[in-house]
């Protein structure tokens, strides 16, 4: 929906190992942002951004950093990746004042 | 950020109406109030946003209160794939339009 790609979809990895994670779109939307999803639970804000370069963080930033160098990607790194950050994480944009459109998610194991 | 109160789990039978209640006492005077329910296994989709009137779409209606301090979403004929975890959100649009989910309403719908 709304044109956004996240990649990869379903990735494992080592304890310790940097995890990139992209999220990119085609809509030209001002607003991205990262979420995480655990089993049984809602869906908690990492970070966005409201425009290239500009970047907040969300509930749960501890662990995560993010760069938006141009509109249509928002990258978000896992520098050490530790199992507590095992999750599916879901990317979304908006414009302004409108809704937001959520890609389908990037399930992610930390072993 | 303004905090949500919703009911943690509904239960309703097909083809009636679902009234969906959410608090948002400390919600600011130019929030909206945006809707989205996430499908099991899907990623969160978008269904209706109000900011002082009432509201309809194809897919609901949303009543806000006269104080602004709740809104109830109505489903007028519940399907079984209207089945989901329904998120009311005060979408904060000043500078960085924040997007923060609460725990949200799991709906089940009886056939």
């Amino acid at each position: 929906d709304a044109g956004i790609t996240q990649s990869p979809r379903h990735k494992v990895t080592e304890t310790g190992t940097p995890v990139t994670l992209r999220c990119h779109q085609t809509e030209n939307h001002r607003y991205m942002y990262w979420y995480r999803q655990d089993p049984g639970h809602g869906l908690r804000l990492i970070h966005y951004s409201y425009g290239v370069k500009d970047t907040d963080k969300g509930e749960v930033s501890d662990g995560y950093s993010v760069s938006r160098s141009k509109t249509e990607d928002f990258l978000l790194t896992l520098e050490s990746a530790t199992s507590s950050q095992t999750s599916v994480y879901f990317c979304a944009t908006a414009r302004e004042n409108t809704e937001a459109f959520f890609g389908q998610g990037t399930r992610l194991t930390v072993v | 950020d303004a905090k949500t109160t919703q009911p943690n789990s509904m239960e309703s039978n097909e083809e009636e109406p679902v009234h969906l209640p959410c608090n948002h006492s400390t919600i600011s005077g130019t929030d909206y109030i945006h809707w989205y329910r996430q499908l099991p296994s899907q990623g969160p989709e978008y269904v209706i946003h109000g900011l002082t009137s009432n509201v309809n779409n194809r897919m609901a209606s949303l009543a806000i209160a006269e104080d602004r301090k709740s809104s109830t979403l109505i489903l007028h004929r519940a399907t079984l794939r209207d089945a989901a975890v329904y998120y009311c959100i005060p979408y904060i649009i000043q500078g960085a339009q924040k997007l923060v989910f609460g725990q949200g309403t799991r709906l089940t719908i009886n056939p």
